[in-house]
């Protein structure tokens, strides 16, 4: 089944604890996305991938890393995770600009 | 900066009768734009994706309308049903592969 899998679904860290989500797609997509949803502030982009080795900021990347070693993984990376980053995190892919962008099922995060 | 505004921000029909959500947009440079269900506290699901050349798309029950000029989304959806409510989101993309979503229109379907 074409999908977007991210893992853990949940996760209750403290702060200043480091911290990976995984996120992998087997559709072979070139572009890969972080998103983050908030009350009030909808869905916005953190980072962004066009291609392995190749990724750019979103909209508020303060806080969080990416890395594009494999065309099919993105791991989002929270090197010292604060309480304002307590968010739903959704990976996304696309084959390209022009193509449909599907969603991952979502980690809820809470930092303590 | 793209800003994307959805009007009603809440609607609640009995099930049968016809839907109209709407979407505006800012900046007109967009790669396409798509519209997405979302159920509370779970991921997004596409339901229909206009590339910017397009007109018109349908699925089903929904048909969607996007006139890139004025800045505007329109998606029906005809014969609601109570599996219809969800909040739907609609998304020009932009470069970067980037989705700007509006906040959304809460779609209740009473039986």
């Amino acid at each position: 089944e074409a999908q977007v899998t991210q893992n853990p679904r949940y996760l209750i860290t403290v702060t200043g604890k480091k911290l990976t989500v995984t996120c992998s797609q087997n559709m072979n997509h070139e572009y890969m996305s972080w998103y983050r949803q908030d009350p009030g502030l909808g869905l916005r982009q953190i980072y962004y991938s066009m291609n392995v080795e190749v990724t750019d900021k979103g909209d508020v990347p303060e806080g969080y890393k990416v890395s594009r070693k494999e065309k099919r993984n993105f791991p989002l990376i929270l090197e010292s995770p604060s309480p304002n980053q307590t968010s739903l995190y959704f990976c996304a892919s696309s084959l390209d600009d022009r193509a449909s962008v599907f969603f991952g099922p979502g980690t809820r995060l809470t930092v303590l | 900066k793209q800003e994307v505004t959805q009007i009603p921000a809440a609607l609640s029909v009995p099930e049968g009768e016809n839907l109209v959500l709407n979407c505006s947009f800012t900046d007109s440079a967009i790669y396409n734009l798509q519209w997405f269900r979302q159920d509370p506290g779970k991921g997004l699901t596409s339901l229909l994706l206009i590339q910017s050349s397009q007109r018109e798309q349908t699925s089903g029950r929904l048909n969607a309308s996007l006139d890139k000029s004025s800045g505007r989304s329109t998606l029906y959806i005809a014969a609601s049903q109570p599996g219809d409510s969800a909040t739907y989101l609609c998304a020009p993309k932009e470069y970067g592969n980037k989705l700007v979503f509006g906040a959304g229109t809460i779609l209740r379907v009473k039986s």
